[in-house]
């Protein structure tokens, strides 16, 4: 069956620091994976996919997820980390059935 | 581009109480999706529908859940009898021809 495990509860980065938020996942087929981001009180927010072509993928507000085929990784990345982008991330996978599914989030901690 | 509606955002009622709630979907999404997000931890399917059709309900707890999408546009979800467990964020989301999910701003349901 399909799954999305991140590892991390909590990632804690100094502003200005790169950032990686880890994502491995599970699925029979060719992935299509996301990367979606929450804040207080609202709904999610979609920051990138990946379906197919270059590993490394850009999104909105700076992000980047690079996808590893071997590893079966898609992990979420920013090279410099904004006080703005503290919030809870969570990947996504798409199975064949259209089934998407979420992992249990990380929330990011930016620290000023 | 208008966005996922969904409606109340906030509902308090007791255990034991019945709850509906609505969503419209983007116009032209034929997949919707009705999530459940308990505090802390990442939304789970509870239904999934094509068009009209169910495509997959297999965690949704059908003693006390439903749902419905009639004429393949607008859906609803309703608990009856509500459980102190069902506190959680509602949230629905749709699709178009496997792309990413778009998502509402969700239903914060509290069950006292």
């Amino acid at each position: 069956a399909q799954s999305v495990a991140q590892p991390e509860d909590q990632v804690n980065v100094a502003e200005g620091n790169p950032l990686t938020v880890k994502c491995t996942y599970s699925v029979s087929g060719n992935p299509y994976l996301f990367w979606y981001v929450q804040y207080p009180n609202r709904g999610l927010q979609f920051l990138l996919k990946y379906i197919t072509g270059d590993n490394l993928v850009k999104g909105s507000y700076g992000f980047e997820a690079e996808f590893n085929k071997s590893q079966t990784s898609f992990h979420l990345k920013k090279p410099s980390a904004l006080v703005s982008d503290s919030a809870l991330y969570f990947c996504a996978v798409r199975d064949v059935d259209d089934k998407i599914i979420f992992g249990k989030g990380t929330r990011l901690h930016i620290l000023p | 581009e208008a966005g996922v509606a969904q409606s109340p955002r906030y509902k308090i009622i007791e255990k034991r109480q019945s709850v509906a709630f609505w969503c419209n979907p983007i116009s032209g999404h034929a997949t919707l999706y009705w999530y459940q997000q308990i505090l802390g931890q990442g939304p789970k399917l509870l239904i999934q529908f094509q068009n009209n059709g169910v495509v997959d309900d297999s965690q949704l707890p059908k003693d006390r859940f439903s749902a419905e999408r009639l004429k393949g546009v607008d859906s609803t979800l309703k608990i009856q009898p509500a459980k102190l467990e069902d506190s959680a964020v509602y949230l629905c989301a749709s699709s178009f021809d496997r792309g990413r999910a778009f998502f509402g701003q969700g239903t914060r349901l509290t069950v006292v």
